[in-house]
C-alpha cells in the first residue's frame, strides 16, 4: 500500500542535542512538507520541498534543517537552536501543479525534550 | 498572506445530533477549501473538500458549504457517532499554492 512512513513515533531528547526525524513516501509525490503541531495552534509549516535537491523555508523554519536528496525521502533535523522543540511533527506529501494542495499525511512523530 | 480562523475550538454533542464547524478566510483569491480529520495519535486525513465554483458538497453524513461573498465555509456532520470524535482542521489555498490551516476543532460525541 502506498503511504507516508514517519519514524520514530516517539523520541526523547536532552537539551542541546540534535535529532533527525525520518519521512519516507512511496506515493510518487513530487512535493514534501514538514508541519509542527502544538495544542491550539493548528498546523504550522516548517519546510517544504517541491523537487529533489531544493527546499524552501516555511513559517517557522528557525532551528530546523532539512535535505531532499531523494524523491522519496525528506528528513527533518531539529537542532539545538530550536528553543521549544517539544511538539508533534507531521510529514506530508502531494503532487505538483494542480494537485499541490491535496496533502497526504504521515502518522506523526512526537518529540519530547527532557 | 492568507489567514484562516476556525470556530469553535471545542464542540461537544450527543450522539445523533448535528455538528457544525465554521471557518473564515481572508484572501478572496483562495479557491480550494479542504477539511481534515485527525484521530488521536494519528496524522490528519482528508475527509471532504470544495472548490470555489460550487456552493455545497455532500458525502453521506458530512457536507461542506461555501459562501464566497462572506469568505466563510462550514463543515456539517449529521447523525453524529462516537467515531466522529476527533480534531477537525479546515484549510484554504489558491491554485498551486500551499494550504493554510485553521487552528482546529476538537469534536467530542458522547453516547
Amino acid at each position: 500500500d502506498g503511504g507516508i512512513t514517519q519514524s520514530p513515533k516517539y523520541l526523547f531528547r536532552k537539551e542541546g542535542q540534535n535529532v533527525t526525524l525520518s519521512c519516507e513516501q512511496n506515493l510518487n509525490h513530487d512535493a514534501m512538507y514538514w508541519y509542527r503541531q502544538d495544542p491550539g495552534q493548528g498546523l504550522r509549516l516548517i519546510y517544504y520541498s517541491q523537487i529533489v535537491n531544493d527546499f524552501q523555508k516555511g513559517d517557522i523554519a528557525e532551528g530546523y534543517s532539512v535535505s531532499r536528496e531523494k524523491k522519496e525521502s525528506f528528513p527533518l533535523t531539529v537542532t539545538s537552536a530550536q528553543k521549544n522543540p517539544t511538539a508533534f511533527y507531521l510529514c506530508a506529501s502531494s503532487f505538483q501543479g494542480a494537485g499541490a494542495n491535496v496533502l497526504t499525511f504521515g502518522a506523526g512523530s512526537r518529540l519530547t525534550v527532557l | 498572506g492568507e489567514n484562516v480562523e476556525q470556530h469553535p475550538s471545542t464542540l461537544s454533542v450527543q450522539e445523533g445530533d448535528s455538528a457544525v464547524i465554521k471557518c473564515t478566510y481572508s484572501d478572496s483569491a483562495s479557491n480550494y477549501f479542504p477539511w481534515y480529520k485527525q484521530e488521536l495519535g494519528k496524522g490528519p486525513q482528508l475527509i471532504i473538500d470544495i472548490r470555489s465554483n460550487v456552493g455545497e458538497k455532500k458525502d453521506q453524513r458530512i457536507a461542506v458549504t461555501l459562501n464566497k461573498t462572506a469568505k466563510h465555509f462550514s463543515l456539517h456532520i449529521t447523525e453524529t457517532q462516537p467515531e466522529d470524535s476527533a480534531v477537525y482542521f479546515c484549510a484554504a489555498s489558491k491554485s498551486f499554492q500551499k494550504l493554510v490551516f485553521g487552528t482546529g476543532t476538537r469534536l467530542l460525541v458522547s453516547p
